[in-house]
């Protein structure tokens, strides 16, 4: 079956570092994968995705490189700040499936 | 738009009681999904419905549980009887189809259960 998985959290960094969050995943085709962010209290929201092998995923200064030789799409962003706080969950859809895998998420933590 | 609308935002009720959480999805959407997250157990998919149609439940934890979608603007998940540990928050996402389209998910849900 598919799986997600992510680096643990939280990740604690002070404002203007630079930031990776680590996601590599299990499919058995040839899936869709995203980032989508949960501000507290909060849903969950899209911030970018990567349908096909070499894509980036690119928004509000994040970006993700969909790597099918490593079975990774980890997120980055140059320099973070206080309001990116927030959980981050890692996702794949196979395509023509509804279901998407999710990974556990990881908390970010930006300090002043 | 509005995006996903659910309803209560919050709800504590007895042991028990019955629960009902309601759902507007994205209109146009022909996907709609209901997760459960918790601290333990992260993000849970319970069911999910393809133009109107329950296709997989396999993730509604017991009988207890049961979901419908009477029309492509609304959707139920019931609990009864309620437990204590069906205490989570709720989430109802809605799609546009599958693969490529992402989902929209609405605010949640907070349910305690006393």
């Amino acid at each position: 079956g598919n799986s997600v998985t992510q680096m643990e959290g939280p990740v604690t960094l002070s404002e203007e570092a630079f930031l990776t969050i680590n996601c590599t995943y299990t499919a058995t085709g040839y899936p869709s994968l995203f980032w989508y962010v949960q501000y507290p209290g909060e849903g969950l929201q899209l911030l970018l995705k990567a349908t096909k092998a070499d894509d980036k995923g690119s928004n509000k200064g994040f970006e993700a490189t969909y790597r099918k030789e490593t079975t990774s799409f980890h997120l980055e962003k140059g320099s973070v700040q206080v309001s990116d706080s927030a959980v981050y969950f890692c996702a794949l859809r196979e395509g023509g499936s509804y279901i998407p895998t999710f990974g556990r998420g990881t908390s970010l933590i930006v300090h002043p | 738009d509005a995006g996903v609308i659910q309803s209560p935002r919050h709800e504590v009720t007895e042991m028990g009681q019955e629960v009902t959480l309601r759902c507007k999805p994205i209109s146009g959407h022909n996907s709609l999904f209901w997760y459960r997250q918790t601290m333990m157990r992260g993000l849970e998919l319970l069911i999910y419905f393809n133009n109107n149609v329950p296709i997989d439940d396999s993730g509604m934890p017991e009988d207890r549980f049961s979901a419908k979608m009477p029309n492509a603007s609304f959707s139920t998940l019931k609990i009864q009887p309620s437990e204590p540990r069906d205490s989570a928050v709720y989430f109802c996402a809605s799609s546009l189809g599958g693969g490529t389209y992402e989902q929209y998910f609405g605010p949640g849900t907070r349910l305690t259960v006393t």
